[in-house]
């Protein structure tokens, strides 16, 4: 049972344009959910988080909008760069619990330049 | 370097043989957790612990796999008589809250 969907297995986008990645989840009792990033045989790397309580949140190029009532939350990267080019995790969790992160597949995002 | 460190960062071992894995995390950090990963795949829940106790089991942990975290500090993974189907990256992750800060990880190979 996947409670956190990445649909699109992979994203290809010109440099200095935006990219938008989607999330969508099943389980109405996350409340934070969160990106990652990770580069081959690394591990992934923290990106920027969003609470339930929020339905935007920006930090220099990266902004993540959460959809509550639609279950979806979608990361955008303005303007992309070749460097961002790696997979992106969406996680979400239900905090106050065991903050046991829950993933996605990921999204294979490149950027050309 | 104050992040998550894990050792070996490559294991290649035969069928059968045991192999354990080392994490140290982040020192102020009571949380560490056990992910394994494979392609195509985002990373999967294995364990947890706070501080020294192991406080949820992934039903991916069969009884071949143990986790311990001696004394709340570095934690170690045992897999007791590999299998192909084991080989995967296993990476740890420390935090404070809900944000977890991984590990490079340990690509293990089973032939």
């Amino acid at each position: 049972d996947q409670q956190v969907k990445q649909n699109s297995p992979s994203l290809s986008v010109q440099e200095g344009r935006i990219s938008i990645l989607n999330c969508d989840y099943t389980n109405s009792m996350f409340d934070y959910f969160l990106w990652y990033k990770k580069y081959p045989a690394e591990g992934p790397t923290f990106l920027i988080s969003i609470s339930s309580i929020k339905d935007k949140n920006e930090d220099g190029r990266f902004t993540v909008f959460l959809n509550k009532s639609a279950k979806h939350l979608s990361l955008h990267i303005v303007p992309s760069q070749p460097g961002d080019s790696a997979v992106y995790f969406c996680a979400a969790v239900r905090t106050g619990a065991n903050s046991k992160l829950t993933f996605g597949k990921g999204i294979t995002l490149s950027v050309r330049p | 370097d104050t992040g998550v460190s894990q050792d070996p960062r490559h294991k290649i071992t035969k069928r059968g043989q045991n192999v354990t894995f080392r994490c140290d995390p982040i020192s102020e950090h009571n949380r560490l957790y056990w992910y394994r990963q494979t392609l195509g795949q985002g990373p999967e829940f294995l364990t947890y612990f706070q501080n020294e106790a192991q406080l949820e089991k992934s039903r991916l942990l069969s009884d071949r796999f143990s986790a311990e975290r001696p004394k709340g500090s570095f934690s170690t993974l045992e897999i007791q008589r590999t299998e192909q189907g084991d080989s995967a990256m296993y990476l740890c992750a420390s935090s404070l809250g809900e944000k977890l800060f991984f590990g490079s990880g340990t690509q293990l190979s089973v032939l």
